[in-house]
């Protein structure tokens, strides 16, 4: 596609329930990044996948969070037993290669609220 | 892990003022420093970076300018205009990981 496309863009669900959230990446891009965005914060890194592997998870803030990618493009990103203090904007990102400096390009976000 | 500080949180400037934003980092191994700007409601989108072996780029109203000895790097916009209002987030990269922002910082021009 044109951009980093994700889905949904906005997202309300109870606590305790399950999500997922979809990263549709610039094809080509073998890196891909997701980052968390709370409200009026900056942009805190989870989690980047290199091809299907993820040489760095040192951002995922519990247990609950996982993501995977698969044949080296969509990701998905799932919160289990979702909190409050999860409600934020999840970005994910893709660029051309990782450790080579490239530009990312950020998808629109999908903001979760955990009520 | 590296970690990259940011200052001013917010920043007010009247239009045609020049604006600053300094980052520090602490991994002197970061060798790769961006810029990303997020206007309202809008993705964050790359506007200038510096690599470690040049000590400042321009483009245009912006500059960017590193001092790798003292760990730090500083945003110059000159001649404001509204339309620079939105947050700016610098980053630092070793290359071993993904990129480490820092917080951002909300800057204003008044028209």
């Amino acid at each position: 596609g044109a951009g980093v496309s994700q889905s949904p863009s906005n997202k309300v669900t109870e606590k305790g329930k399950d999500v997922e959230l979809r990263c549709d990446p610039i094809s080509g891009h073998t890196a891909l990044y997701w980052y968390r965005q709370s409200l009026g914060q900056g942009l805190e890194f989870l989690i980047y996948f290199q091809g299907n592997s993820a040489p760095d998870k040192s951002g995922l803030p519990s247990d609950r969070f996982s993501a995977e990618r698969t044949g080296g493009s969509v990701s998905t990103l799932t919160i289990q037993r979702t909190q409050q203090e999860d409600s934020a904007v999840y970005l994910c990102a893709s660029s051309q290669n990782s450790g080579a400096f490239g530009e990312l390009f950020f998808g629109e976000g999908s903001r979760l609220t955990v009520l | 892990g590296e970690n990259v500080e940011q200052h001013p949180s917010t920043l007010s400037v009247q239009e045609g003022d020049s604006a600053v934003i300094k980052c520090t980092y602490s991994d002197s191994a970061s060798n790769y420093f961006p810029w990303y700007k997020q206007e309202l409601g809008k993705r964050p989108q790359l506007i200038i970076d510096i690599r470690s072996n040049v000590g400042e780029k321009k483009d245009q109203r912006i500059a960017v300018t590193l001092n790798k000895t003292a760990k730090h790097f500083s945003l110059h916009i000159t001649e404001t205009q509204p339309e620079d209002s939105a947050v700016y987030f610098c980053a630092g990269d070793t290359g071993r990981r993904a990129l480490t922002f820092g917080s951002g910082t909300r800057l204003q021009v008044q028209p």
